[in-house]
């Protein structure tokens, strides 16, 4: 079983509208979370840390569920550059990796 | 320098031939992760260095590849005899002390595409 899953997508969602994407860890002992942005041929940048009380930043929300081993990223009113691959990213914290998920294919259409 | 900075950027290699690729992490980073990203995929663990330590190696493929960073700053990832699955897009990655550190992130370099023909 691979440490993040996500489902790849894609999602194409008309300007305005409000998406979210769900990622799975197996490691119940992780400790840290983000959400990473990876643009076409370009290198993954954070987007945003996933706390466990959950924290927003504009029109992004990130959630973390424990108890299910799952991180979700809402986002509400797209925009056509949200348009990217977003990366589930864990850090278990007892070792030295971050492990990445597949990525989900986000595209926003006018 | 500001950010993480990889070369080359671009590499052709025809089958069997080495290939050596450099990241610079950013100044005073103590931990250096490199990936491996396939088309269509998110990236793969490689290996991991704490300064000039290479602690964990565990996701390099074969002993065709090979990792140092022998002086705690710049690293090189060499791959020996590349073969066509090889090429993929090779990210770098610096980050403060992730043992020490809760909800560190990790600051990529731009990649190097590796191409073998």
């Amino acid at each position: 079983r691979k440490e993040v899953e996500q489902d790849p997508g894609p999602f194409n969602v008309p300007e305005g509208a409000t998406v979210a994407f769900n990622c799975t860890y197996s490691n119940s002992a992780s400790q840290s979370f983000f959400w990473y942005r990876q643009d076409c041929r370009k290198e993954p940048k954070l987007l945003m840390s996933v706390y466990s009380s959950g924290n927003e930043d504009g029109r992004f929300t990130a959630q973390l569920n424990r108890a299910s081993q799952y991180i979700s990223l809402l986002i509400r009113d797209s925009k056509l550059s949200d348009s990217a691959t977003y990366l589930c990213v864990v850090n278990p914290n007892t070792g030295n990796q971050f492990y990445f998920g597949t990525g989900t294919s986000l595209t926003v259409i006018p | 320098g500001a950010g993480v900075s990889q070369s080359p950027r671009y590499k052709v290699a025809k089958r069997g031939q080495d290939v050596a690729l450099r990241c610079d992490p950013i100044s005073g980073h103590v931990s250096l992760f490199w990936y491996q990203q396939a088309l269509g995929q998110g990236p793969e663990f490689l290996t991991y260095f704490q300064n000039e330590a290479q602690l964990d190696k565990s996701g390099l493929p074969s002993d065709r590849f090979f990792a140092e960073r022998p002086e705690g700053s710049v690293s090189t990832l060499k791959i020996q005899r590349t073969q066509q699955e090889d090429s993929a897009v090779y990210l770098c990655a610096s980050s403060l002390s992730a043992r020490s550190l809760m909800n560190t992130e990790a600051f990529f370099g731009q990649g190097t595409r590796l191409t073998v023909v």
